[in-house]
C-alpha cells in the first residue's frame, strides 16, 4: 500500500539556519503530494503542494519538489525564524480511486533564538 | 466562510461515559474525515465520509461510530469511553475537485477519559 516516511524528530535550529525536512514515499501511478504544518494547539493546514514530477510548491519561504525519480518531497528554508516552530507533515493522495490521503508521522521543529 | 469548526474544544470523560464530538464545515466538501492524534504521533484515520449517506471505516474504527446525514455535518459518536480513546480528536473535508485537492482541517477536540 501506499506509505510515507519522513525524517525523525525534533529538529533543532538557531534562527536563520537552513532548513531541511525529507520526506519519501511510496505509492503506485502519479500521486499528488503535500506539506501541511501543525503549530501547538491547532489543526493541520496546508503549507503546499506539489501534483506531478518536477513541479515546486512553495510557500511562506518554504520550498519542497517533487522528485519522481528518488519518490521524495523534501521541504526546504533557506532562513527559519522562531515562528517556525511546528510539527510538518508530509502527505499523499493517490492517482485515481479513494480521496484517502497518506500522511507521515510528523517532523518536530524547534527554532532557538 | 468558517471553514472546518470542531465541538466542543476540550472534554473530559470518565470510563463507560459517551458523547458526540461535532464536525461542520461550511465549504460544500463532499469528502470529510475524522482523525485521531495521539502525543507524539501522526494522524490514524478513523471514519470518512463520502457524501452525505455514505460512510465507510478508515484504520482505527473500533469504539466510534459516525453518521452523515448532511453534507455539512458529520458527527463522531464515543460509545464506553475507554482510557485508550484519551487523543485529540480532528475533522477534515475535500472538495473532491481534481489533482490539486486540499484537505481542510478543523482546530480539534481535547478527549481526556479518566
Amino acid at each position: 500500500g501506499d506509505s510515507v516516511t519522513q525524517m525523525e524528530g525534533p529538529v533543532t535550529l538557531s534562527e536563520e539556519a537552513f532548513l531541511t525536512i525529507n520526506c519519501t514515499y511510496t505509492a503506485t501511478g502519479y500521486p499528488s503530494l503535500f506539506w501541511y504544518v501543525q503549530y501547538p494547539g491547532e489543526g493541520l493546514q496546508l503549507l503546499l503542494k506539489a501534483t506531478k514530477a518536477d513541479d515546486k510548491g512553495s510557500n511562506k519561504g518554504f520550498e519542497a519538489t517533487y522528485r519522481k525519480e528518488t519518490t521524495s518531497f523534501h521541504l526546504e528554508k533557506g532562513s527559519v525564524q522562531v515562528s517556525d516552530s511546528a510539527v510538518y507533515f508530509c502527505a499523499l493522495r493517490a492517482s485515481g480511486g479513494s480521496y484517502i490521503p497518506t500522511f507521515g508521522r510528523g517532523t518536530s521543529l524547534i527554532v532557538h533564538p | 466562510n468558517a471553514g472546518v469548526t470542531q465541538t466542543p474544544k476540550f472534554r473530559i470523560l470518565k470510563i463507560g461515559q459517551s458523547m458526540t464530538l461535532q464536525c461542520t464545515q461550511d465549504m460544500n466538501h463532499n469528502y470529510m474525515y475524522w482523525y485521531r492524534q495521539d502525543p507524539g504521533m501522526g494522524l490514524k484515520l478513523i471514519y470518512y465520509s463520502v457524501g452525505a449517506g455514505i460512510t465507510d471505516k478508515g484504520e482505527v474504527p473500533n469504539g466510534y461510530n459516525v453518521s452523515r446525514s448532511t453534507t455539512e455535518d458529520f458527527p463522531l459518536r464515543l460509545e464506553l469511553a475507554a482510557p485508550s480513546q484519551t487523543s485529540v480528536y480532528f475533522c477534515a473535508s475535500i472538495l473532491r475537485q481534481g489533482r490539486s485537492d486540499t484537505q481542510y482541517f478543523g482546530p480539534g477536540t481535547r478527549l481526556t477519559v479518566l
